[in-house]
């Protein structure tokens, strides 16, 4: 049974500082894993999708990486800034499957 | 091109009653997927409707069903509601039946049961 956890639940960091959200997950045939950025009580936005074949991603201040072996991914944002505050979910999609399972998230405070 | 639309935006009812909640899907799309979202948890996968055809469906009672139209819109029924029922559900719209490749979410209804 696929589980994804994502460390840490909670962060507060400065405007400007460079950070790193992980997200690990238990069985290694995995689809692809993408990851979602979520403001409160709204829907979620698709940030970066990376395939199963594939090591990273890149979109503007944002890179996700992908290690399937060691069934781990890392968000990393550059330079934040406060409107990077969100909860940031990770999800993944197993091989003969669309079932989309989601971790619990990390909710990212920058502070001004 | 129109994004995902859902209604309502919030909703309130009694445990044992029953609740629709509708998904208008974007433009081109013919997959709807439907979420379940506690507080302080990641959304979990509740069914996709694919074509008008339920394609798949998570770990929930029968008590929640669906239908998608012609239109691809799509609806989510529960009836029975208990308070753990409880929860933000959102839908995703895609095309082509698959998974999350492509998603567009929309903003989710709020249930609350009491």
């Amino acid at each position: 049974k696929q589980e994804v956890t994502q460390i840490p639940a909670a962060l507060s960091v400065p405007e400007g500082e460079n950070l790193v959200l992980n997200c690990s997950f238990t069985d290694s045939a995995i689809y692809n894993l993408q990851w979602f950025r979520q403001d409160p009580g709204k829907g979620l936005t698709s940030l970066l999708l990376i395939q199963s074949s594939q090591r990273e991603q890149t979109s503007g201040r944002l890179n996700a990486s992908l290690d399937k072996s060691s069934g781990r991914s890392t968000l990393y944002i550059a330079a934040s800034q406060p409107g990077d505050s969100a909860t940031y979910l990770c999800a993944v999609e197993n091989t003969g499957g669309f079932k989309t399972i989601f971790g619990a998230g990390t909710r990212l405070f920058v502070k001004a | 091109e129109t994004g995902v639309t859902q209604s309502p935006t919030h909703l309130i009812k009694t445990r044992g009653q029953q609740v629709t909640l509708r998904c208008s899907s974007q433009s081109g799309h013919n997959t709807v997927s439907w979420y379940q979202q506690a507080l302080g948890q990641g959304p979990q996968f509740i069914f996709q409707y694919y074509r008008e055809e339920e394609n798949g469906r998570g770990n929930f009672p029968p008590r929640f069903s669906g239908l998608q139209f012609p239109n691809y819109s799509s609806e989510l029924n529960v009836n029975a509601l208990e308070l753990d029922d409880s929860a933000l559900y959102l839908c995703a719209s895609s095309f082509g039946g698959q998974g999350m490749r492509g998603y567009t979410f929309g903003s989710g209804t709020r249930l609350t049961v009491v």
